[in-house]
């Protein structure tokens, strides 16, 4: 069973603008963590926020993490069409040995 | 790809045949799994190693079998191929020492079952 779920599936805007992508997931974690992938290409990491901390940026990327909520956010701020792909966001679960569980993923359109 | 390679690249074959797909890394990290990606279902995992013949099974492993006999190389077998094994199939390892156990992904082989 999927331990992140992605929100929403898709969302498409207009270059320049900021995207919001939520990610809620079921059991406690180590960290999560964010990845893209572009058409036909392998997953790339992209961030992580560990279970104690609330908040981290990383160039034009700002995640947050809200324990509580058991959910996170990834916001891509002034957006390029170059940040066309899907975004997926994956839990460390505690006690899952190494392993991470992916959501199904957001795909996002920059319109030029 | 952070020194990960997949072979094949592509590969169509029949039902009922069995399949082998290769990944190599360069950099001999511990931790090596495998994928399949699926539209409406993400990313689910096969099987998984954590060493030399240590291999334990993810979400979906019926159907699929893994051998581990070289750090750098992690074969993944279906056994007796299904059209439902049709998929794009994923490997990716963890970097030694990172207790984060994040990901670095292979390019994928993209597998038809006809």
């Amino acid at each position: 069973s999927q331990q992140g779920e992605e929100d929403p599936q898709a969302l498409s805007i207009q270059e320049g603008e900021n995207a919001t992508m939520n990610c809620s997931y079921k059991t406690s974690i180590n960290n999560l963590q964010w990845y893209r992938q572009n058409s036909g290409r392998g997953l790339v990491h992209l961030i992580l926020i560990r279970s104690n901390e609330r908040e981290k940026h990383s160039g034009r990327l700002r995640v947050t993490l809200d324990t509580s909520k058991k959910s996170s956010s990834l916001l891509i701020t002034a957006s390029r069409a170059a940040d066309t792909a899907s975004y997926f966001c994956a839990t460390d679960a505690t006690g899952a040995n190494s392993k991470l569980t992916f959501g199904k993923g957001i795909t996002l359109s920059v319109r030029p | 790809d952070a020194g990960i390679t997949q072979s094949p690249r592509h590969k169509v074959t029949e039902t009922g045949t069995p399949v082998t797909l290769r990944c190599h890394q360069t950099e001999n990290h511990r931790y090596m799994y495998w994928y399949r990606q699926d539209p409406g279902h993400g990313l689910r995992l096969i099987h998984y190693s954590y060493g030399v013949k240590d291999t334990d099974k993810g979400e979906v492993s019926d159907g699929y079998s893994v051998s581990r006999s070289k750090t750098e190389d992690f074969l993944l077998t279906l056994e007796s191929a299904t059209s439902s094994q049709t998929s794009v199939y994923f490997c990716a390892i963890s970097v030694d020492g990172l207790s984060s156990y994040e990901q670095y992904f292979g390019p994928g082989t993209r597998l038809t079952v006809t």
